[in-house]
């Protein structure tokens, strides 16, 4: 069975910082996507990233992914308070329907 | 379009009440879903349809009954629901296993029941 594992959880930083966000997962995931959560919002898709060393690029954030590591990140640049929110990776297990999130990590950018 | 509409946004019910939750989507999408959200966790997903059939169902407890009545609609009827299930309900769907494309969240129904 698929797990996926964020870390950190809980992130705190500085305007004009840069962090990354790291998500593992436990087995083959052919795929692999970033949502965004506002607090007492839906979800929204930020990246979807289908095959090894793919990496996209949004304003100020980077997300890749290495599949020989089950390994993706997601790279914030010069955060802004906007960028403010709850990050979710998810994976599908096994060629299912089965759409799996890690735990999510929430993201506070102090002025 | 890549718009899921859910109804209602709010839902405040009785634990005898029935109520039904109602997801649409016209993005020609074979996959639906239902996810459970409780506060400050992650999505967890309920059912699961393909091509209009139940292809998944995460041993959720019988007062959660999903329909699927056609290509574009999914229901989640709800009866003598528990306090603790109280939570935001979340319908998805996405192209279907295999596909290239995310799954798309509505904006949920948020369930109160007391």
């Amino acid at each position: 069975e698929l797990k996926v594992e964020q870390n950190p959880l809980f992130l705190s930083m500085q305007e004009g910082k840069n962090y990354t966000i790291y998500c593992n997962y436990s087995t083959t995931s052919d795929r692999l996507y970033w949502y965004r959560q506002d607090p007492g919002k839906s979800l929204e898709s930020l990246f979807v990233l289908l095959s090894n060393g793919a990496v996209k690029q949004e304003g100020r954030l980077m997300a890749s992914l290495d599949t020989k590591a089950r390994l993706s990140t997601l790279h914030i640049t010069a955060a802004v308070h906007d960028l403010s929110a709850t990050y979710f990776c998810a994976g599908y297990q096994g060629g299912s329907e089965k759409l799996v999130f890690g735990k999510g990590t929430k993201l506070t950018v102090n002025p | 379009d890549t718009e899921v509409t859910q109804t209602p946004k709010h839902l405040v019910m009785g634990m005898t009440n029935k109520k039904s939750l109602k997801c649409e989507q016209h993005m020609g999408h074979r996959a639906m879903y239902w996810y459970k959200q409780k506060a400050k966790k992650p999505p967890e997903l309920m059912f699961v349809y393909s091509y209009e059939k139940l292809s998944i169902n995460e041993s959720v407890p019988s007062r959660f009954s999903p329909e699927c009545p056609n290509s574009s609609l999914l229901n989640l009827h709800l009866h003598a629901l528990q306090p603790e299930d109280s939570a935001l309900y979340l319908c998805a769907s996405s192209q279907g296993p295999g596909a290239d494309t995310e799954a798309f969240f509505g904006q949920g129904t948020r369930l109160t029941v007391v």
